[in-house]
């Protein structure tokens, strides 16, 4: 069974300071792996995915095989950056079907 | 451009009513699903569809219905509601691909009592 772990429930940074939202994964196959964010009062929307190996408001995101890892990076965060971010996976067959973290609550405080 | 609308934003019942949460996208998506979040949890899938006509189960479908007449419309339907059913719903949609992101509606705040 395939299964995406964000161990963070909270995390608080300052602005300015780097920001790392954690995502781990289990699925026997190739895996197609995004970061969804909700900001406030907002739809749920999608941040990135790996396969457009782009950067999207300064946040980037590796897919490590080896380590089973998707790991959301900032090196400088803005306090617009606050909301709940959900990393979410799904497979080639899937028909789109995506499995989601818990969510991670990111506040980036003045 | 309306993107995914989902009525009513809010709603409370009595265990044991019936209940459908409506979902409309305009943007010709051939993949709609219904998802639930619990408090605490992430989004789990309650039933997807393909396309009009053809629909599936997702991971937690007991207690709920779904029908797909059209390419536009995705209504999910809750029979005789109970209090595990107390949740934030979501409908999203997507292109015929499974790499292409998903588009969501605003979610349906049901709670049962």
């Amino acid at each position: 069974a395939q299964r995406v772990t964000q161990p963070e429930k909270l995390l608080s940074v300052f602005k300015g300071a780097p920001v790392e939202l954690k995502c781990n994964y289990s699925y026997s196959g190739s895996p197609e792996l995004f970061w969804y964010v909700q900001y406030s009062r907002q739809r749920l929307q999608l941040l990135l995915r790996h396969i457009s190996r782009e950067s999207i408001k300064g946040f980037t995101a590796d897919l490590n095989k080896g380590e089973t890892s998707f790991h959301l990076k900032k090196p400088f965060a803005q306090e617009e950056d606050s909301a709940m971010y959900y990393c979410a996976l799904t497979g080639g067959t899937s028909y789109g079907k995506l499995t989601f973290g818990q969510g991670t609550i990111l506040t980036v405080h003045p | 451009n309306a993107g995914v609308t989902q009525t009513p934003k809010f709603r409370i019942l009595k265990i044991g009513q019936s209940m459908t949460l409506q979902c409309a996208q305009d943007m010709n998506h051939n993949y709609m699903y219904w998802y639930r979040q619990d408090p605490g949890m992430g989004l789990k899938l309650i039933y997807y569809s393909v396309g009009a006509g053809i629909t599936d189960k997702g991971e937690v479908p007991n207690g709920y219905n779904v029908s797909r007449s059209t390419t536009e419309d995705f209504p999910l339907r809750l029979e005789l509601a109970a209090p595990s059913q107390t949740s934030v719903y979501f409908c999203a949609s997507s292109y015929r691909n499974s790499n292409q992101p998903q588009h969501f509606g605003d979610g349906t705040r049901l709670s049962i009592l």
